[in-house]
């Protein structure tokens, strides 16, 4: 069974930037036709797309967040990276990460998520 | 940017009635929804794809329609786990901007 795992620092300071790995498991992140994507909830709000990459590191990105956001993946560890730069405490949110079947898909599963509080 | 609208925002239903969310794109989205079920301090879950296919393992209670722009989630018999949060989210642009919608909450009534 596929599971993925956020993990990254639990606390950024405004103008830092943030920096998440998510780890799969019970699978290969270079299955193809997969996607693999970072999605975000502020507290008490709403989901929000960050952006997708493919094994092959092809990348899509949110165009409110783009000028901010790298997405990276390693597949010899079977991981992939979000960096956020620049952050305010409007990036604070619960940040997950989730497979897609194709790069326009939608996304299951989702990993457990991760709180990251952006505060000085 | 598709903008996905949700209503009503909260939904009072007791358990045994039915409920019926909607979900509204600003253009077509041509049935590349789905819907996802959160409930507190949890990740969301896939219930719906391609509108109307149930994910594997989600009860045969939950239903999806819809095409074009209108889409609605069925749920037939709430059951007391299905009290939570819904969203819909598009998946059809290209290049890829997947958006939300802002979700309704289910609750007891």
């Amino acid at each position: 069974q596929l599971q993925l795992q956020e993990s990254g620092p639990g606390l950024v300071k405004p103008s830092e930037t943030l920096s998440l790995t998510c780890t799969v498991s019970g699978g290969s992140i270079t299955s193809s036709p997969y996607y693999w994507g970072w999605i975000r909830q502020p507290p008490g709000k709403g989901l929000e797309w960050i952006g997708s990459i493919s094994y092959s590191g092809s990348t899509y990105y949110n165009p409110s967040l783009k000028s901010r956001v790298t997405i990276s993946v390693d597949t010899s560890k079977n991981q992939f990276s979000l960096r956020l730069r620049s952050v305010t405490a409007a990036d604070t949110a619960v940040y997950y990460c989730a497979r897609q079947v194709g790069a326009t898909d939608c996304f299951d599963p989702w990993g457990q998520g991760t709180l990251v509080p952006v505060s000085s | 940017e598709i903008v996905m609208t949700q209503s009503p925002a909260t939904l009072s239903v007791s358990p045994g009635e039915r409920a019926t969310l909607s979900c509204r794109a600003s253009q077509s989205v041509s049935s590349n929804l789905a819907w996802y079920q959160q409930k507190p301090g949890q990740a969301p879950r896939l219930l719906i794809y391609a509108a109307s296919t149930r994910a594997t393992g989600v009860p045969a209670r939950f239903s999806g329609s819809g095409s074009g722009t209108e889409y609605t989630l069925a749920i037939s018999s709430l059951q007391s786990e299905d009290f939570a949060v819904y969203y819909c989210q598009q998946y059809n642009n290209w290049p890829p901007v997947f958006t939300f919608g802002p979700g309704t909450k289910v609750d007891i009534k």
